[in-house]
């Protein structure tokens, strides 16, 4: 199972949107609405901020959105502040019963 | 407080092996199916494996890396996940997270198990 394709890095100054893609295939992000994003600080454990593609959990920001298209998800973020400063993975659900993780996309704020 | 307390890691020659646990607390642990989530340093977000809840007949399932290699359990009595790492090779090398996925998203702090001679 290949990582799901994310860009290495998204750049935005603050108050702009930016958006991070997250590329599978029919088996994976394709195939079901199980694609979650998570947060990561550098030093810091990962946390979720979208699940089930478009769900934010409880006491997330709704400057977070997510969404999903084919084999493509996306990770939208807007009102960009300097905390939203991190790597940003997606996950998805498989055919095979696995979970595969995407590269993770480096956010700067400019 | 949702609470996922790793331990077991360290320093283990390539070729040997090494058990990692993970104490739960906080929630119904036997509700839930259990992932493993590796990053080696400077890198990416990994899945290790999963052990589903005794409903689904605790199966497990392991990604292609360590499959053969690794082994996860868990004793549901004791709120606890574990992870038996055989024949450990230096790309092992990583935090590994215990982590309940889906809506949850509840992460462990990581132990870090280092693969060297």
């Amino acid at each position: 199972q290949s990582a799901l394709t994310q860009p290495a890095s998204v750049s935005g100054s603050p108050g702009q949107s930016i958006t991070i893609s997250c590329t599978g295939t029919s088996s994976d992000v394709g195939a079901y609405n199980y694609v979650a994003w998570y947060q990561q600080h550098p030093g810091k454990v990962p946390k979720l901020m979208i699940y089930d593609v478009n769900n934010r959990p409880s006491g997330v920001s709704n400057r977070f959105s997510g969404s999903k298209s084919g084999n493509t998800a996306s990770l939208t973020i807007s009102g960009l502040q300097a905390e939203d400063e991190a790597d940003y993975y997606c996950a998805s659900y498989t055919t095979s019963s696995t979970i595969v993780f995407g590269g993770g996309t480096k956010v700067t704020v400019l | 407080e949702v609470q996922l307390v790793e331990s077991g890691g360290g320093l283990v020659q390539p070729g040997r092996s090494l058990k990692l646990s993970c104490a739960a607390s906080g929630f119904t642990f036997s509700d839930h199916n259990m992932d493993w989530v590796r990053q080696a340093p400077g890198k990416g977000l990994e899945w290790v494996g999963r052990i589903r809840k005794k409903s689904d007949s605790y199966t497990t399932g392991y990604a292609a890396s360590v499959k053969g290699r690794f082994t996860i359990s868990r004793d549901d009595s004791r709120n606890s996940l574990y992870l038996q790492m055989n024949s450990l090779k230096i790309e092992d090398t990583a935090v590994y997270y215990c982590v309940v996925l889906g809506p949850f998203g509840y992460w462990g702090q990581g132990t870090l198990v280092t693969v060297s001679s």
